[in-house]
């Protein structure tokens, strides 16, 4: 089966930026989506696709594909960054949706 | 507004069986294919499964195929998951979500499903 593979952790200083990496076998040529979880809710899309972004997400999450890892980028992380951050895909072959494992990103 | 609102959830023994249901508004429900994601406490997101808008197509994680089955009555904006042979590895958070090309983009606040004798 499809694996996407992500750090657990990753901790970042305000002000700073924050890249949370997703591998996967040729995942350059994929749709990749990332969501963000914060504690005790239920998970939101934050970036789809190409670099698109819901409305209300704010242009500083923006995300890159190409290769074997997907990066979804945060600049001026804030506070109220703090959440676990899922990259998913849809792998056609086995027509399954696949979650990465998640990396919990902490403010310092 | 998109709304998702599960229910269903709750205690059964391993072996038992559960029925979940989402009920959806704020869209037009039979324009959308939609899934289900569960969580184990303390742990990642898990796909389950998910029905194509017409409910002419479903598809299943490998660790559920064969106990799960999902379906939608679409005259009802109504999504359900109905759980089999329930283990204790089924123990979770399960949330329903609206799918489009964008990935899931509105989710519930989901049921929690527990598994004990």
């Amino acid at each position: 089966s499809y694996v996407l593979t992500q750090p657990p952790s990753l901790s970042v200083a305000p002000g700073k930026t924050a890249s949370i990496t997703c591998g996967g076998d040729n995942i350059g040529s994929m749709s990749v989506h990332w969501y963000q979880q914060r504690p005790g809710q239920a998970p939101v899309l934050v970036v789809f696709s190409h670099d698109d972004r819901p409305s209300g997400v704010p242009e500083r999450i923006s995300s890159s594909n190409s290769g074997n890892t997907a990066t979804l980028t945060i600049t001026r992380v804030a506070a109220g960054d703090e959440a676990d951050y899922y990259c998913h895909v849809w792998d056609s072959s086995r027509e399954q949706v696949v979650f990465g494992g998640g990396t919990k990103l902490t403010v310092l | 507004e998109v709304q998702l609102v599960e229910s269903g959830g709750g205690l059964e023994q391993p072996g038992g069986s559960l029925r979940l249901t989402c009920v959806a508004s704020g869209f037009i429900f039979d324009n959308y294919a939609m899934g289900w994601v569960r969580q184990a406490p303390g742990k990642g997101l898990e796909w389950v499964s998910a029905i194509t808008a017409n409910s002419g197509r479903t598809f299943f994680a490998d660790s559920v195929k064969g106990r799960f089955a999902i379906s939608r009555d679409n005259s009802k904006n109504t999504l359900s998951l109905q759980i089999n042979s329930l283990r204790a590895e089924d123990a979770a958070m399960y949330y329903c979500a609206k799918w489009s090309p964008s990935g899931y983009d509105s989710w519930g606040q989901g049921t929690l499903v527990t598994v004990s004798s």
